[in-house]
């Protein structure tokens, strides 16, 4: 259980257009979905946190018209990134919450983005 | 405030061998404590975590960890290392009763299996 999916696992695109990512909880509903970004041989830095019919609450220094977070429902959030830049460049991985109460974040396998 | 530190980014270790990845911790609040794997490329995968039940808690692949809260240590063990076990590990805080559920994470440690 408690399996989290993200689509597409790898995409290139130019510079200056948008690029859409899917993450969805597939087998439990996730009143809580996150936006993380990895740099190679680094951490996770949160990028936002989005709750189910609300608007995302991004953490500071991140853009929130450049990456447009949707979490239509309780099974899918999407990340856009808006006017690709290669510095936009890296692994963006999302995780879902299930409910209040359990903090557990089950993660995504990662969406690799290329912009050349 | 919350922070975790990993006290080693990178272990070596024979395969057959016993793993310690070490992890320190500092929270105002009554913590939840995770050990996360990262194969290359991939997303992360839950090993274990402590949230307030038993201290010793077991977890995927033979993997333990033990929560100390005199030494604010959350150490994961495993007693005989494979090969596949060649990973990112990283440890994680959070603290009950937080709104927003954010996790903080460990630099993480890199694990080399040696054959």
């Amino acid at each position: 259980g408690a399996v989290v999916s993200q689509h597409p696992s790898w995409v290139i695109c130019k510079s200056g257009t948008s690029v859409k990512i899917e993450c969805r909880s597939l087998d439990f509903q996730a009143t809580t979905m996150f936006w993380y970004r990895q740099f190679p041989k680094q951490s996770l830095m949160l990028m936002a946190t989005s709750n189910e019919g609300s608007k995302a609450t991004y953490e500071q220094g991140v853009e929130k018209d450049k990456f447009l977070i949707n979490h239509a429902s309780l099974t899918l959030s999407t990340l856009t990134v808006t006017s690709a830049h290669p510095e936009d460049s890296s692994f963006y991985i999302c995780s879902a919450r299930a409910g209040t109460g359990d903090y557990t974040q089950y993660f995504g396998p990662g969406t690799r983005l290329t912009v050349l | 405030a919350q922070s975790v530190t990993q006290l080693d980014s990178h272990v070596s270790v024979s395969e057959g061998t016993p793993v310690l990845l070490r992890c320190n911790y500092s929270s105002s609040y009554s913590p939840s404590l995770f050990w996360y794997v990262q194969h290359p490329n991939k997303g992360l995968q839950l090993l274990l975590k402590y949230t307030s039940a038993a201290t010793l808690v077991k977890g995927i692949n033979g993997f333990e960890a033990e929560f100390k809260k005199s030494e604010t240590s959350f150490h994961l063990t495993k007693p005989s290392a494979h090969m596949s076990d060649a990973a990112e590990y990283f440890c994680v805080v959070t603290w009950q009763g937080s709104n927003t559920g954010k996790l903080i994470f460990g630099q993480g440690t890199t694990l080399q299996v040696k054959p």
